[in-house]
């Protein structure tokens, strides 16, 4: 039972243009979500955060959006760089043990 | 450079075999996670130890074990090697205390690709 949803495997976005990736999850329990950036033969870097008493973060190109009532937060990326085609992994928090989605591979279109 | 290290990067070894992963996390931190990606897979969480104690246990494989020894560095000890063990296995590690942010972020290690022939 996935409790970090990533519906969609894979993205692609136009270099200048809005990125925005998505995330569902079902632990109401979950109180901090985060998003990591991986590239290939790395691992995961942690992006940027949010805790759940906020519905917004922003920090420089990249804002998370957390809709607590649907279980869904999203990650923004404004404008989308060739650096940033990577996969995407949301997670989320309760405590210190993290769950992590299946990621989502973001293409950046030249 | 996230400051946690792993070794070996990479690993081939047969199947039957016996493997050790070893992790130092970052100066600080307490915590330690196993994690396993296989191909087109997310992260799958195996287990955690902090301070020395195992703290919670995911989808670790029976033939898997891990431990922490007092100066904080992890092995991850992969026994009766299966074809289906080949993948990435990483290691995070966290502090014990929150962040700014309010909560507590994992710093990954490059990992260690282990493929079983």
């Amino acid at each position: 039972d996935q409790q970090v949803k990533q519906n969609s495997p894979s993205l692609s976005v136009q270099e200048g243009r809005i990125s925005i990736l998505n995330c569902d999850y079902t632990n109401s329990m979950f109180d901090y979500f985060l998003w990591y950036k991986k590239y290939p033969a790395e691992g995961p870097t942690f992006l940027i955060s949010i805790s759940s008493i906020k519905d917004k973060n922003e920090d420089g190109r990249f804002t998370v959006f957390l809709n607590k009532s649907a279980k869904h937060l999203s990650l923004h990326i404004v404008p989308s760089q060739p650096g940033d085609s990577a996969v995407y992994f949301c997670a989320a928090s309760e405590d210190d043990k993290i769950i992590f989605g299946k990621g989502t591979r973001l293409h950046i279109l030249p | 450079d996230s400051g946690v290290t792993q070794t070996p990067k990479h690993l081939i070894t047969a199947t039957g075999q016996r493997v050790t992963l070893r992790c130092s996390p970052r100066s600080g931190d307490l915590s330690v996670y196993w994690y396993q990606q296989s191909l087109d897979q997310g992260l799958q969480f195996l287990i955690q130890y902090y301070n020395g104690e195992e703290r919670a246990k995911g989808n670790i494989l029976e033939r898997f074990s891990a431990q922490q020894f007092p100066d904080l560095h992890s092995e991850l000890n992969l026994s009766s090697l299966e074809l289906g063990d080949s993948a990435l296995y990483f290691c995070a590690s966290s502090h014990p205390t929150k962040g700014l942010a309010g909560g507590y972020e994992q710093f990954f290690g490059p990992g260690t690709r282990l493929t079983v022939l």
